[in-house]
């Protein structure tokens, strides 16, 4: 079964610091696909990235960097100049492709998040 | 689109009582998700269907706990009889296919006393 680590509970940084989360995967599926959720206090889910097997190479979205590492089984997060606004929970997730009938398993299986808080 | 609308948003329940949850996902969407969130566990997927058909409730936790989609804009989770270690944010998502993003809802934070 798919397992998704995320290795570091809760993190604190300073305004303006840069930051990196950690998520490192498992699978036996060749064709999967990874996710980043946030969390903010108010509760709700914000889907961030969706990333394929396939398609190793790095995205910039703004603040927002992620590092895909098939060799490690890493998809990390970067933010960088942490504001305020960024304080949440972050999620990583998997999703295979074999169904689970075919013994894989399809559903969205989470990490068990990093709570980030960002100080002024 | 207005999202994922889940009710109540809030449940207060005494032990034993059934408790239903409800969920109209974005119109279009063929997969609907059920998740728990808790302290201790994170987030579980529960069921998940796929054109109003269940297709993999190995989350379900027990027998107390069933959930149905009459149609493509509505779901419910029951919780029959309800327990105090059923307290936990249970989530609604929706996605357009599989392995697409989903798209959640607001979350029902159920207390059950």
């Amino acid at each position: 079964a798919q397992k998704v680590t995320q290795a570091q509970t809760e993190i604190s940084v300073v305004e303006k610091e840069d930051v990196t989360l950690d998520c490192v995967y498992e699978t036996r599926d060749t064709t999967y696909y990874l996710f980043w959720y946030k969390q903010p206090p108010s509760g709700e889910l914000v889907f961030l990235i969706r990333r394929n097997s396939f398609d190793e190479q790095n995205e910039i979205s703004g603040r927002y960097s992620w590092n895909f590492q098939k060799s490690t089984s890493s998809f990390n997060f970067t933010i960088t100049a942490s504001q305020v606004v960024d304080s949440a929970v972050y999620f990583c997730a998997l999703s295979e492709t074999t169904s689970h009938t075919q013994g894989g398993s399809e559903k969205l299986v989470f990490g068990k998040g990093t709570k980030l808080t960002v100080n002024p | 689109d207005a999202g994922v609308i889940q009710s109540p948003r809030h449940e207060v329940t005494e032990m034993g009582q059934e408790v239903t949850l409800r969920c109209k996902p974005i119109s279009g969407h063929d997969y609907l998700f059920w998740y728990r969130q808790t302290m201790m566990r994170g987030l579980e997927l529960l069921i998940y269907f796929n054109n109003n058909v269940p297709i993999d409730d190995s989350g379900m936790p027990e027998d107390r706990f069933s959930a149905k989609m009459p149609n493509a804009s509505f779901s419910t989770l029951k919780i029959q009889p309800s327990e105090p270690r059923d307290s936990a944010v249970y989530f609604c998502a929706s996605s357009l296919y599989m392995n697409t993003e989903a798209f959640f809802g607001q979350g029902t934070r159920l207390t059950v006393v």
